[in-house]
């Protein structure tokens, strides 16, 4: 069964500090990975998307993407309080349309 | 330009009623896909529409759920007859073009079955 893994969290980060938010995934076929942030009772929102391995920068996040480790991260620079959410990782595959989700890490950031 | 709406945001109703779930895409998004979360675990994909056509419904739990998009515009979410573990939320997201993962979500539909 194809899953991915990320820690429920919280993790409580510093205002201004980085926060780093990481996930991992079983199925080595996978193509595509992306982190969407959902405020609570809100939709989830696309934040960044990465397809090759190596880093991805748009603004103050990093995507991070090892294939060989089936791991992805999103790092967030200069955290703000408003950065505070639960973050969604999702990975696809090219066979289909299908998007396996992590169950989310709940970030704080502490002013 | 209007996002992904949804309707109703929340439904309580009785098991063994029925619920009609309705989401309206962005305008020009032919991928349409029905998700849903139940409490404390990860969205799970119920299925995904390209225009008015079935691309994949393998998510869907059972033949209690039924989805139809006529037309290819709105799509509609029907559960009947609805058990206790149907309850969560469910979202609508639609996509433009091949980037299937780059989804548009709608607020969600509540639903709680008593």
């Amino acid at each position: 069964q194809k899953e991915v893994e990320q820690n429920s969290g919280p993790l409580s980060v510093p205002e201004g500090a980085i926060a780093s938010l990481n996930c991992t995934y079983s199925d080595r076929g996978s193509q595509s990975f992306f982190w969407y942030r959902q405020y609570s009772g809100k939709s989830p929102e696309l934040i960044m998307s990465i397809y090759s391995n190596g880093d991805k920068e748009d603004g103050r996040f990093t995507a991070q993407l090892n294939k060989a480790s089936q791991y992805v991260s999103l790092l967030i620079r200069d955290s703000q309080p408003s950065d505070s959410a639960t973050y969604l990782c999702a990975v696809g595959t090219d066979s289909n349309y299908q998007l396996i989700w992590g169950a989310g890490t709940k970030l704080i950031i502490k002013p | 330009e209007a996002g992904v709406t949804q309707f109703p945001s929340h439904s309580v109703i009785e098991k063994g009623q029925t619920v009609t779930l309705r989401c309206d895409p962005i305008s020009g998004h032919d991928n349409l896909y029905w998700y849903r979360r139940v409490m404390g675990k990860e969205i799970k994909f119920l299925l995904h529409f390209v225009k008015e056509s079935k691309q994949d419904e393998s998510g869907m739990p059972n033949n209690r759920f039924l989805a139809e998009r006529t037309g290819g515009t709105y799509s509609t979410l029907k559960v009947q007859p609805a058990e206790l573990e149907d309850s969560g939320v469910y979202f609508c997201a639609s996509s433009q073009g091949l980037l299937g993962g780059e989804l548009f979500f709608g607020e969600g539909s509540r639903l709680t079955v008593l």
